[in-house]
C-alpha cells in the first residue's frame, strides 16, 4: 500500500518553461488536494478536487492548471513557470466528508521545484 | 472564510517539561480540526483529530488537544517532552458538514525545539 506518491521529488525548471506534477493515490480517496509550503507561510492550497472529474480553486490558484481524469491522479500544471513558483509542493488525499472516523488527508513526500 | 492561526512562530521547551503548542480557528458550523507533524524533507504526518465527542483527544507519540469550543482553540499538548518531537507542527480545519465546502486549511506552523 503506497499511499499518496509524488512525480517527481526534484525539479529545476527555467523562466517560461512548463511541467506536470503527478499525485497518485491507491486509498480509494474522493478528495484530493495540491499544496505549496513556503517559509513561513504554512501550506497554501492550489486547487483541489472533490472527485473524479472536477476541480476547484483554492487560496492561490494563479499560474497553476489541474485535471482529475481517473480518480487516483490528480495532476498539477505549471504552464509558463515563474521563479515566483519556487516552492515545495505536496499532494494530499482524503476520504469525503460525512465519514466522521475517515476525514484525515494522507500527504505524499513533495516535490521540491525551483524556477530558475 | 475559514482560516487557522498559530500565534507562535517557534516554542521552546527542556526535555521533560510539558509543551504546548497553540492553535485557534474560524470556521462556519462545527469545526473537523487536526494536527500534522513535519520532519525535516518530509511530507506530513497525521498526530490527531477532533470531529466530536470528548473534548479531549488522544494521538500518536504520547500528544492530546483539547478542544475548546467557545475559545476556538485546539492547542496541542504532551505531557512530558522529548528530544524527538522537535519538528514543525500544524494545526488544520475543515467544515464539519457536507455542504460547508471541501477546504482543508492549515495555519503557518510552529516550530518545536526541545532541547536537553
Amino acid at each position: 500500500n503506497a499511499g499518496v506518491t509524488q512525480t517527481p521529488k526534484f525539479r529545476v525548471l527555467k523562466t517560461g518553461q512548463s511541467m506536470t506534477l503527478l499525485c497518485a493515490q491507491d486509498m480509494n480517496h474522493e478528495y484530493m488536494y495540491w499544496y505549496r509550503q513556503d517559509p513561513g507561510m504554512g501550506l497554501r492550497l492550489i486547487h483541489y478536487s472533490v472527485g473524479e472529474g472536477t476541480t476547484a480553486k483554492g487560496e492561490v490558484p494563479d499560474g497553476y492548471n489541474v485535471s482529475r481524469l481517473k480518480k487516483q491522479n490528480f495532476l498539477l500544471g505549471l504552464e509558463s513557470a515563474a521563479p515566483s513558483q519556487t516552492s515545495v509542493y505536496f499532494c494530499a488525499s482524503s476520504y469525503v466528508q460525512g465519514l466522521g472516523e475517515n476525514t484525515e488527508a494522507f500527504f505524499g513526500q513533495g516535490t521540491r521545484l525551483t524556477v530558475v | 472564510a475559514q482560516s487557522v492561526a498559530q500565534p507562535e512562530d517557534q516554542v521552546n521547551v527542556a526535555e521533560g517539561n510539558p509543551l504546548t503548542v497553540k492553535c485557534t480557528y474560524s470556521v462556519s458550523g462545527n469545526p473537523y480540526l487536526f494536527w500534522y507533524v513535519q520532519y525535516p524533507n518530509r511530507g506530513l504526518q497525521f498526530l490527531l483529530k477532533y470531529i466530536t465527542g470528548d473534548n479531549l483527544v488522544k494521538g500518536s507519540y504520547g500528544f492530546e488537544a483539547e478542544f475548546n469550543k467557545s475559545q476556538t482553540s485546539f492547542h496541542l499538548k504532551k505531557p512530558s517532552a522529548l528530544v524527538s518531537d522537535s519538528a514543525l507542527y500544524f494545526c488544520a480545519v475543515r467544515p464539519g458538514f457536507t455542504g460547508g465546502g471541501n477546504k482543508l486549511t492549515f495555519g503557518t506552523g510552529t516550530q518545536l525545539k526541545v532541547e536537553l
